[in-house]
C-alpha cells in the first residue's frame, strides 16, 4: 500500500516569505527521496532529490532536509514567487519503484 | 534533447469505446512508468514497464487494461470499453535505471486527459 502521507494538503504563504512543506515516510528501507512539483494542467517536475547518506541538500532556492530518525523530510523555497504555486509530491522509494501521495497544493498570495 | 511525449493531449471516447494513449519515452531511457491522476488528488502507480517486458503491474485493474512497450515504437496503455470512472489524466514517466543504483529519477510527460461521455 502506500506509504508516503505529507502534513498539509494545503499552504498560503504569501510571496516573498518563506516556504516549508513538510512529508513523511513510513518505509525505512527507503534509499532516495525526490521533490516533484506540479502546476495545474502539467505533469510533474522534478524539483530536487537526496539520498538516505545526506541530511541536506541544496538547489537554486530550494534546500531539503532529511531525518531518518523521525523519517520525515522538507521541502523549503526561500522567497517564494507566485510561479511556485503548484501541487509538491515527495515520493520515496528504493529499487525501482517509487510511491507518490497526495501531495500539498502551495499556494502563493500576491 | 526531447523529453518525455505523451499523446493524444486531450482524447474523448464514448463508453464502451477504446482509449489507446501513447508514450514516447526520453531518449536513452528504456524503462517507463504509467500513473492516473484523478482531479485535485494524487499520483496513482500502474505500471512499470522495461523494453518488451511488463516489470510491476500491481496497480494495474484487472480487467480492460493493458499496457505495452515494445522493441520498437512507444508505450501503449490501452483502456478496453471504456466506462465515465475512466476519464482522468494519465501521465507516463521515463527512467534510465543505471546498473547498480536505485531508482533514478522520473521524468514526466504532459498527460493525456481522457474523457468518457
Amino acid at each position: 500500500g502506500e506509504n508516503v502521507g505529507l502534513h498539509l494538503p494545503t499552504l498560503s504563504v504569501q510571496e516573498g516569505d518563506n516556504s516549508i512543506i513538510n512529508c513523511a515516510y513510513s518505509n525505512s528501507a527507503s534509499d532516495y527521496f525526490i521533490w516533484y512539483k506540479q502546476e495545474s494542467g502539467k505533469g510533474p517536475q522534478f524539483i530536487i532529490d537526496i539520498r538516505s547518506n545526506m541530511d541536506k541538500r541544496q538547489g537554486q532556492r530550494v534546500t531539503v532536509l532529511l531525518n531518518k530518525t523521525v523519517k520525515h523530510l522538507s521541502l523549503q523555497i526561500a522567497a517564494t514567487q507566485p510561479g511556485d504555486s503548484a501541487v509538491y509530491f515527495c515520493p520515496a522509494g528504493g529499487y525501482q519503484k517509487v510511491t507518490f501521495g497526495i501531495g500539498t497544493k502551495l499556494q502563493v498570495i500576491p | 534533447n526531447a523529453g518525455v511525449m505523451q499523446n493524444p493531449r486531450h482524447l474523448v471516447r464514448r463508453r464502451g469505446q477504446e482509449a489507446r494513449l501513447r508514450c514516447s519515452p526520453m531518449k536513452g531511457h528504456s524503462h517507463v512508468y504509467w500513473y492516473r491522476q484523478l482531479p485535485e488528488e494524487g499520483l496513482k502507480f500502474m505500471v512499470y514497464l522495461q523494453k518488451e517486458n511488463i516489470i510491476d503491474e500491481s496497480g494495474m485493474p484487472k480487467e480492460r487494461f493493458s499496457a505495452e512497450f515494445p522493441k520498437e515504437g512507444p508505450s501503449i496503455l490501452r483502456i478496453q470499453q471504456v466506462v465515465r470512472g475512466d476519464s482522468a489524466a494519465y501521465f507516463c514517466a521515463s527512467t534510465r535505471v543505471k546498473r547498480g543504483e536505485s531508482t533514478d529519477t522520473q521524468y514526466f510527460g504532459p498527460g493525456t486527459r481522457l474523457t468518457v461521455l
